[in-house]
């Protein structure tokens, strides 16, 4: 059984700019959640897919998108970088809204 | 008032004694609640789910729910130094996932 891929690991961006981060789910595993994880706190929910449909959806702005595909895996967009976009982004996969298996995630600099 | 509340910590306990965590949350429609262990520069690795009221043991670890006073605790027993992590709580109301900040846990040799 294939656990959850994210890539890339890391990745350093200027403000402004625009980042496109991946995940692929867990075999068997139709949900896909994405986490905003700061230093010393804990993961922060962007949003969920379920079915290629966003259902559920934290407080972050209209500039964190995202999108599941048929397979199940996803892509978490952020347009307009800001300095505190400067987090680990995680993904995380279910099937439906049960436990939730996390992949090692990728860390995001925004200089 | 935070959806998800633990004590930060630090705990430190002794090799071989009883580690307790605790965790508060807000809504009384929660319905799922979780314990993860995220080690230092690691993700989040799930230990225990828990859905209705009373005790769920898995190993070392028990899990206990008291829905009526909101609460969720994860019990380690035995603790070794391999359990030194920080230990996020989470619950699931809606269909939005929350968790703590996490409770920082030292098992000192």
């Amino acid at each position: 059984e294939t656990g959850v891929t994210q890539s890339p690991t890391h990745l350093i961006k200027t403000r402004g700019q625009q980042v496109t981060l991946r995940c692929s789910s867990q075999s068997g595993h139709n949900t896909v959640s994405w986490y905003q994880q700061a230093l010393g706190q804990g993961p922060q929910f962007i949003f969920q897919y379920y079915r290629e449909e966003e259902n559920g959806r934290g407080n972050f702005p209209p500039r964190f998108s995202g999108l599941q595909f048929p397979n199940y895996s996803s892509e978490l967009n952020v347009n307009a970088l800001e300095l505190d976009d400067s987090a680990l982004y995680l993904c995380a996969s279910s099937r439906t809204y049960n436990e939730q298996f996390f992949g090692p995630g990728t860390r995001l600099t925004v200089l | 008032q935070k959806e998800v509340e633990q004590n930060s910590g630090p705990l430190s306990v002794p090799e071989g004694a009883i580690a307790s965590l605790n965790c508060t949350y807000s809504d009384r429609v929660s319905q799922s609640f979780f314990w993860y262990r995220q080690y230092s520069g690691k993700s989040p690795e799930l230990i225990m789910s828990i859905y209705s009221n009373g005790d769920k043991e898995d190993g070392r670890f028990t899990a206990q729910l008291n829905k009526a006073s909101q609460y969720v605790s994860l019990l380690i027993r035995d603790s070794q130094p391999s359990d030194s992590a920080t230990y996020l709580c989470a619950v699931i109301t809606g269909n939005q996932f929350y968790f703590g900040t996490g409770t920082s846990l030292t098992v000192i040799p």
